[in-house]
């Protein structure tokens, strides 16, 4: 069974980088073809995409935050992670990490979710 | 504002069938599959249909999805107590080039 776990600070100064990290467990970042995923939402709101990334280092990103965010996926440690420059209160949020099982990467097929992790940012 | 449009709020009583709408547009729905997931208050959301109208393994065919054109409609039938969650739908948009939600649709079971 794959489990997926986000880690991280919780709280981010405004203007700094929220950096997370995603550690994947009971399967390997490298089998099958999926993409491993980053989603945020805020408080009582729904759902957005943030970017994805595959096995090879091959990212796409939500243009709306494509300036701003790095995907990387450590293969040797099965686990990815997620850097968000330049911060603000708009970017607090419950971020999730999950697997894409789409062999395509262009449907959003999200099996597998991590439990998600909050960070706020404030001063 | 989100991309595809639910409505905030549906309700049934137990044992009712409900169906929650979704709108899109060419770019979104009207060339690509839709997917729905349930959230439960405080956890991850949960992948509910797939491909428009297939179930994972696991799902009880009271769920059941639907589309056409560029809307796409989850219904569940029989509602259940713990069938009372937050549900959003998903698609892949070919002009913003990423996979875009619904705003969410908040079911109550009366």
């Amino acid at each position: 069974q794959v489990q997926l776990q986000e880690s991280g600070p919780g709280l981010v100064k405004p203007s700094q980088t929220l950096s997370l990290t995603c550690r994947v467990s009971g399967g390997s970042i490298n089998s099958g073809n999926y993409y491993w995923s980053w989603i945020r939402q805020p408080a009582g709101k729904g759902l957005e995409w943030i970017g994805h990334i595959y096995s090879s280092g091959s990212a796409k990103y939500n243009p709306s935050l494509k300036s701003r965010v790095t995907i990387l996926v450590d293969t040797s440690k099965t686990q990815f992670s997620l850097k968000l420059s330049s911060v603000t209160a708009a970017d607090t949020a419950i971020y999730y990490c999950a697997r894409n099982s789409d062999s395509s990467g262009y449907r959003p097929h999200f099996d597998y979710w991590g439990r998600g992790t909050l960070v706020t940012v404030s001063s | 504002q989100s991309v595809l449009t639910q409505p905030p709020s549906a309700s049934g009583a137990p044992g009712q069938r409900v169906t929650i709408p979704c709108s899109g547009s060419s770019s979104n729905i009207g060339s690509n599959y839709v997917y729905w997931y349930q959230q439960v208050p405080g956890t991850a959301p949960k992948l509910l249909v797939y491909k428009s109208d297939q179930r994972p393994s696991g799902v009880p065919d009271r769920f059941s999805g639907s589309k056409s054109g560029t809307s796409a409609s989850l219904a569940i039938s029989g509602l259940r107590s713990e069938d009372e969650a937050d549900y959003y739908c998903a698609a892949w948009d070919d002009s913003l080039i990423g996979p875009v939600f619904g705003g969410g649709t908040k079911l109550t079971v009366l």
